[in-house]
Formats: C-alpha cells, sequence, structure tokens
C-alpha cells in the first residue's frame, strides 16, 4: 500500500471560517509534509512532521496550524484565511527525512477556495 | 539557499527520446528527485539520484553530475501519456533541513 489519502477533496470556506484538512498514511513513514500548490507553481513546502515532532515550518502565517495526533495521521487547521490562501494543498509522507530512497508519496490533495 | 532552473515548457513527438535538464545551486545537498505531475493531481516519484551517474527505471533514466550541478530526465518511446509538467526537486542537508526544494517545472507535451 503507497497511498496517501487527503480528505476532503474540495473545499470552500469564507474568511471567517475554521476548517480542518486530514491526511493519512499507512505506510509506516516516520516524516510527514503540507505542502502548497498554486495553479501552474510547483509545491512549496509548508511543514514537516518527523517522528510526529514539528521540524521544519517555512514562515507559514499562523492562519494555518498543523497538527500530528500519531505517526499515520497529518491535519492542518485552517482559520481566518485569505482568498490568496486558495490552492491546492498537497499532504506527503516519506521513510525518513534523509537517506537513500526516501522519497515522498503524495495524497492527491485538497482543492481549497477561500471566498 | 537553493535556486533550481528547468526549461518551462518542451514539446516531442510520440515514439521519440526527450531530455529535460535541470541545474542546481545549493549550500549543501543530499539527493535530486524526478517526478511526474499531470495537471489536477499529485506529484508521483520517477527517480531519485545522490551519487554521479545514471539510474534507469524502464522507458525513464535521469543522471546526475554534482559537480555541475546539473541532472537531466530521459524519457524514451514517448506516448502520449507522458504529456505532464516534470519537477526537479532538491534535498539539501543544510542545519538539518532535509525537505525537497522543487524547481518550476517543464511542461511536456507529446504530439502524435
Amino acid at each position: 500500500d503507497t497511498e496517501v489519502t487527503q480528505t476532503p477533496k474540495h473545499l470552500v470556506m469564507g474568511m471567517t471560517n475554521k476548517k480542518s484538512l486530514k491526511c493519512e498514511q499507512h505506510m509506516g513513514h516516520r516524516a510527514m509534509y503540507w505542502y502548497k500548490q498554486k495553479a501552474k507553481k510547483p509545491p512549496e513546502l509548508m511543514f514537516v512532521y518527523s517522528y510526529e515532532k514539528l521540524s521544519i515550518n517555512e514562515s507559514v502565517p499562523s492562519r494555518f496550524s498543523p497538527e500530528c495526533p500519531n505517526s499515520s495521521l497529518l491535519n492542518l487547521h485552517l482559520h481566518a484565511l485569505q482568498p490568496e490562501d486558495s490552492a491546492l494543498y498537497l499532504c506527503a509522507s516519506s521513510q525518513g527525512v534523509s537517506g537513500r530512497g526516501y522519497e515522498q508519496y503524495f495524497g492527491p490533495g485538497t482543492r481549497l477556495t477561500v471566498t | 539557499g537553493q535556486n533550481i532552473d528547468q526549461p518551462t515548457e518542451m514539446t516531442a513527438t510520440e515514439g521519440a527520446i526527450v531530455q529535460i535538464n535541470c541545474t542546481y545551486q545549493t549550500s549543501g545537498f543530499n539527493g535530486l528527485f524526478w517526478y511526474q505531475q499531470h495537471a489536477g493531481e499529485a506529484p508521483t516519484f520517477l527517480s531519485y539520484n545522490v551519487l554521479d551517474g545514471l539510474e534507469e527505471k524502464g522507458r525513464f533514466s535521469s543522471f546526475l553530475s554534482r559537480s555541475k550541478g546539473y541532472s537531466y530526465l530521459l524519457l524514451k518511446e514517448l506516448q502520449m501519456k507522458d504529456s505532464a509538467s516534470y519537477l526537479c526537486a532538491v534535498r539539501d542537508s543544510d542545519t538539518g533541513r532535509r525537505a525537497l526544494t522543487f524547481g518550476s517545472g517543464t511542461r511536456l507535451q507529446v504530439q502524435p
């Protein structure tokens, strides 16, 4: 099983709403990632969790709040977003964060629209 | 910091061979990855290089020269389904940061 699942697939939210994106993997991977991807742009790293601890925060605004409840789950809590936050949010996982062959497997993404 | 360059677009003919180049400048290097991304879908892993040389996987091969900061992805026997964006990504080892930084991607259009 090399699947990373994400829910929901699509999300429309207002600027005052609070919502959460969910990501799950059952490959025993110990590193999980959130990326943001705008149209026709490459994925941009937001957060990295390694062994359930936040190891990288790429200066992401506090209106995005990640959470890793256990080694299989990764959430991204959203609050008071701006229209420019509309994008595809990708979750990925890998066995670790370094070493040979630690490729990242991506989920299908959540397409977020902020109105 | 990192700087990754790839051509923006390429066009090739079904059945042909195409080479997509990637140059990078990093303060630390811990591997280079190639991903394929179809429009509206997630990136899928194609190949990984950390040592100099060629890695072959079926119709896809990837080459790395660390001294030149250069990699290429070679696609043989092109098929229409190979029309996609190809992303070069570098993992750096600076100060414990081992996440991927992606290039802007190369949009490949395969024509009949």
